[in-house]
């Protein structure tokens, strides 16, 4: 079966410091990934995806994430975080040729002081 | 503007009453979904339908129930069976040429509370 875990609940980050967000993932095969963003009582914002390709994938908000297929991580970073950046984060994954459900981790809370 | 909606954006309901969650897309996306969202737990899928008239169970389907009529709108219905129904539900989409490596977009969100 596959799963997703983001092992903080909780990252706090002054401005203008990198960030990261943890997310490891347990999957057959390929996996397609994902992260989102949500704001409170609002819908969840895509970021970011890895399908295939270069392992660094660039996404929306200067938010960028690496796959590391040995370690079966897809991290979300920023270099430079903004009090704006404040959110709840999801990293979710597809098994591909497991139909097209999409599990999602738990959620990480990002607070950014100024 | 195309996108997701839903309504209402904040529901109450009485222990006993079944309650409709309303979710109408023009994306012309085939694939819909239901997810309901607790504290601490994520997301987790209750029903989803990957075209008119079709539909699967989820995760948690137990409780609740749903239709598929148009390509448009997929209602998911929380009926009293459903023993915990306080929560935030969100329903998504996706268009069918991407159903594997396509994102999903998500409405704004329905909040149930069970009074």
């Amino acid at each position: 079966a596959q799963s997703v875990a983001q092992p903080e609940d909780q990252v706090n980050v002054a401005e203008g410091n990198p960030l990261t967000v943890k997310c490891t993932y347990s999957v057959s095969g390929n996996p397609y990934l994902f992260w989102y963003v949500q704001y409170p009582n609002r819908g969840l914002q895509f970021l970011l995806k890895y399908i295939t390709g270069d392992n660094l994938v660039k996404g929306s908000y200067g938010f960028e994430a690496e796959f590391n297929k040995s370690q079966t991580s897809f991290h979300l970073k920023k270099p430079s975080a903004l009090v704006s950046d404040s959110a709840l984060y999801f990293c979710a994954v597809r098994a591909p040729r497991r139909g097209n459900k999409l599990v999602f981790g738990a959620g990480t809370i990002l607070r950014v002081k100024s | 503007d195309g996108g997701i909606t839903q309504s209402p954006k904040y529901l109450f309901r009485k222990e006993g009453q079944n309650v409709t969650l309303s979710c109408e897309q023009n994306l012309n996306h085939d694939a819909m979904y239901w997810y309901r969202q607790d504290p601490g737990q994520g997301l987790r899928l209750i029903y989803y339908s990957q075209i008119v008239n079709d539909f699967q169970k989820g995760d948690i389907a137990e409780g609740y129930s749903v239709s598929r009529e148009k390509k448009e709108s997929f209602p998911l219905t929380v009926t009293s069976a459903q023993k915990n129904p306080t929560a935030f539900y969100l329903c998504a989409t996706v268009g069918s040429p991407e159903r594997n490596t396509g994102e999903l977009f998500f409405g704004e969100g329905s909040r149930l509370t069970v009074l």
